[in-house]
């Protein structure tokens, strides 16, 4: 159980344009997802905390317009990069915690590879 | 401002080593600390302390919080090549936040 997914796996896009990646919880219903960016030999850098049906919490510095963050539902949450730039280029990974579990354990996506050209 | 630290940053050792990766925190509103593996991909989760002194264990990795002297120790005995990956370690305070991480090489 506790499986979450991310689609698409990478991505190759030009630099201008628009991309959206998809986190869903296959087995359970997240309330709370969050988006994370890790640059090569970095750690894990929290971005925001997408919340089903409001708006996400953003960390200092991320710019909120250009990522767009949405939780429609209780297993799907997007990030859309906006009008995206090389220095955009990461590997992007959302996870998401099971509510009412005590445990502060969260399950992370497989990740998304972003290369903007 | 919070900060997670671990120490050290990358260590290449040999097979049958015994390694003792280090995480030393400073966060407000402290919940628990977290231990996650990374291979190529996401995070997999190792363990998570809540209390001091409660040793964690799980086949040859066990792990240890020190809630005083705000540290905590993830320990791998007789490591294997599977071993090696990133070791990243979270602290679930009023942030979360990640280390760094160490870089594990385990040579045959």
């Amino acid at each position: 159980g506790a499986v979450v997914s991310q689609h698409p796996s990478w991505v190759i896009c030009k630099s201008g344009t628009s991309v959206k990646i998809e986190c869903r919880s296959l087995d359970f219903q997240a309330t709370t997802m969050f988006w994370y960016r890790q640059f090569p030999k970095q750690s894990l850098m929290l971005m925001a905390t997408s919340n089903e049906g409001s708006k996400a919490t953003y960390e200092q510095g991320v710019e909120k317009d250009k990522f767009l963050i949405n939780h429609a539902s209780l297993t799907l949450s997007t990030l859309t990069v906006t009008s995206a730039h090389p220095e955009d280029s990461s590997f992007y990974i959302c996870s998401a915690r099971i509510p009412g579990r005590v445990s502060y354990e969260q399950y992370f996506g497989p990740g998304t590879r972003l290369t903007v050209t | 401002e919070d900060k997670v630290v671990q120490s050290p940053l990358s260590l290449v050792v040999h097979e049958g080593d015994t390694v003792t990766l280090n995480c030393s925190y400073e966060v407000t509103n402290f919940r628990s600390l977290l231990w996650y593996k990374q291979e190529k991909k996401a995070p997999t989760f190792l363990f998570m302390l809540t209390s001091s002194g409660i040793e964690k264990k799980s086949g040859r990795l066990s792990s240890i919080l020190d809630k005083k002297e705000l540290f905590s120790i993830l320990n791998i005995t007789a490591t294997q090549t599977g071993d090696s990956a990133v070791y990243l370690c979270n602290n679930q305070g009023g942030k979360l936040i990640f280390g760094q991480g160490t870089e594990l090489s385990v040579k045959p």
